[in-house]
């Protein structure tokens, strides 16, 4: 079982639509949870951290469930410029963390 | 404020080539990983650096894989000899102390021909 299932997607929605979407982790003592937006041919770049109260930035908000093991993003009145890959990151200990594959999002004008 | 920096951010290099990758982390942070995707495999890391020490190098393919961090400021990762199967984008990131947030610089895309 991978550490971090997403599903790739894509997502493809029109200009001011919601979107959502999860991802799931295997290792319950897993301490720190991320999002992080990679565009095409770019690298990875911090979007949010995943608090266990959940948190919002703007137009996102991420919500972490730790009974169920996962982590979701909502992203609302999407724009032309949302459209990427969108990684769900897990820190299951110390240093490291785990990507998932990332799910894909276009939006469409 | 400058972000992690990668050289060259593209390289082409025939089969049994040397290559050397470098990377400046970011001034004030003391961890450096150094990543490599693909399609196939999304992200991996292949080895993690802490204070310049090497923490955990058990995702280096081989030993054709070598990293090196002489002083908080510069690293290098070097693949000698190269395969085609090497052909990825290879990332460094860095993340301050008491941190697990990681930020990445550019890439560097490597094709081994």
């Amino acid at each position: 079982r991978k550490e971090v299932e997403q599903d790739p997607g894509p997502f493809n929605v029109p200009e001011g639509a919601t979107v959502a979407f999860n991802c799931t982790y295997s290792n319950s003592a897993s301490q720190s949870f991320f999002w992080y937006r990679q565009d095409c041919r770019k690298e990875p770049k911090l979007l949010m951290s995943v608090y266990s109260s959940g948190n919002e930035d703007g137009r996102f908000t991420a919500q972490l469930n730790r009974a169920s093991q996962y982590i979701s993003l909502l992203i609302r009145d999407s724009k032309l410029s949302d459209s990427a890959t969108y990684l769900c990151v897990v820190n299951p200990f110390g240093y490291k963390l785990s990507f998932g594959a990332g799910t894909t999002v276009t939006v469409r004008a | 404020d400058a972000g992690v920096i990668q050289s060259p951010r593209h390289e082409v290099t025939e089969m049994g080539q040397e290559v050397t990758l470098r990377c400046k982390p970011i001034s004030g942070h003391n961890s450096l990983f150094w990543y490599r995707q693909t399609m196939m495999r999304g992200l991996e890391l292949l080895i993690y650096f802490n204070n310049n020490v090497p923490i955990d190098d058990s995702g280096m393919p081989e030993d054709r894989f070598s990293a090196k961090m002489p002083n908080a400021s510069f690293s290098t990762l070097k693949i000698q000899p190269s395969e085609p199967r090497d052909s990825a984008v290879y990332f460094c990131a860095s993340s301050p102390p008491g941190s697990n947030e990681q930020f990445f610089g550019p890439g560097t895309r490597l094709t081994v021909l």
